[in-house]
């Protein structure tokens, strides 16, 4: 079974500022790893993803992650924010041969101007 | 740019009424998604299809809620008496290939409220 935690249901920086969002998983085998953003009444939109290969992986909107199996972790950055940002990030995670994606609770970003 | 279609955008209803969720897949995706959004929580899968063939329905919970894709195109997901629990968004999402680690496109979502 595999599970995914987003540390922070809310989180909040300024204009510029560096964006930090936490995602820890649980899996027993190697797994594939989402981040998605939601902006309001709307769908989900892939950010990026990691398969296999490079742990650092580069989305859209100038977000990246990095992949660390040591930690358990895929925490989702961006050097710095722009108001356009503010939206709700979700973090799943996928298996091999199971298909279905479990998504984490999400965190809310707002930007401060 | 192709995307998933959802209607209608927003829905209210009146427990134990019928209430249907429509949804138009990108042009050649094969497997299509219904998800469940409960406010300040993460999509739930409910069902998945291949073509006209549903996968996994581990989570639909089958007393009032069914789901079908006819022609292995547009999927229907329907319940039946609605419940106060059932208040979500509806989402649906579709992929070209089966596999988690291909994209899923979301479709805006159904917005469902049960008074």
């Amino acid at each position: 079974a595999q599970s995914v935690t987003q540390l922070g249901s809310h989180v909040s920086v300024s204009e510029g500022a560096l964006v930090l969002l936490r995602c820890n998983y649980s899996s027993s085998v190697p797994p594939y790893l989402f981040w998605y953003v939601q902006y309001p009444n709307q769908g989900l939109q892939l950010l990026l993803k990691y398969t296999t290969g490079a742990t650092l992986v580069k989305g859209i909107n100038g977000f990246e992650a990095e992949f660390k199996k040591s930690e358990t972790s895929f925490h989702l950055t961006k050097p710095s924010a722009h108001m356009s940002d503010a939206a709700e990030y979700f973090c799943a995670v996928g298996l091999s041969g199971n298909e279905k994606l479990t998504f984490g609770t999400g965190t809310r970003l707002t930007i401060i101007p | 740019e192709a995307e998933v279609a959802q209607s209608p955008r927003y829905k209210i209803t009146e427990k134990s009424q019928a209430v249907a969720f429509w949804c138009d897949p990108i042009s050649g995706h094969a497997t299509l998604y219904w998800y469940r959004q409960i406010l300040g929580q993460g999509p739930e899968l409910l069902v998945q299809f291949q073509d006209e063939s549903v996968v996994d329905d581990s989570q639909l919970p089958k007393d009032r809620f069914s789901a079908e894709r006819l022609k292995g195109v547009d999927s229907t997901l329907k319940i039946q008496p609605a419940e106060l629990g059932d208040s979500a968004m509806y989402l649906c999402a579709s992929s070209s290939q089966t596999g988690v680690h291909h994209e899923q496109y979301f479709g805006p979502g159904t917005r469902l409220t049960v008074t």
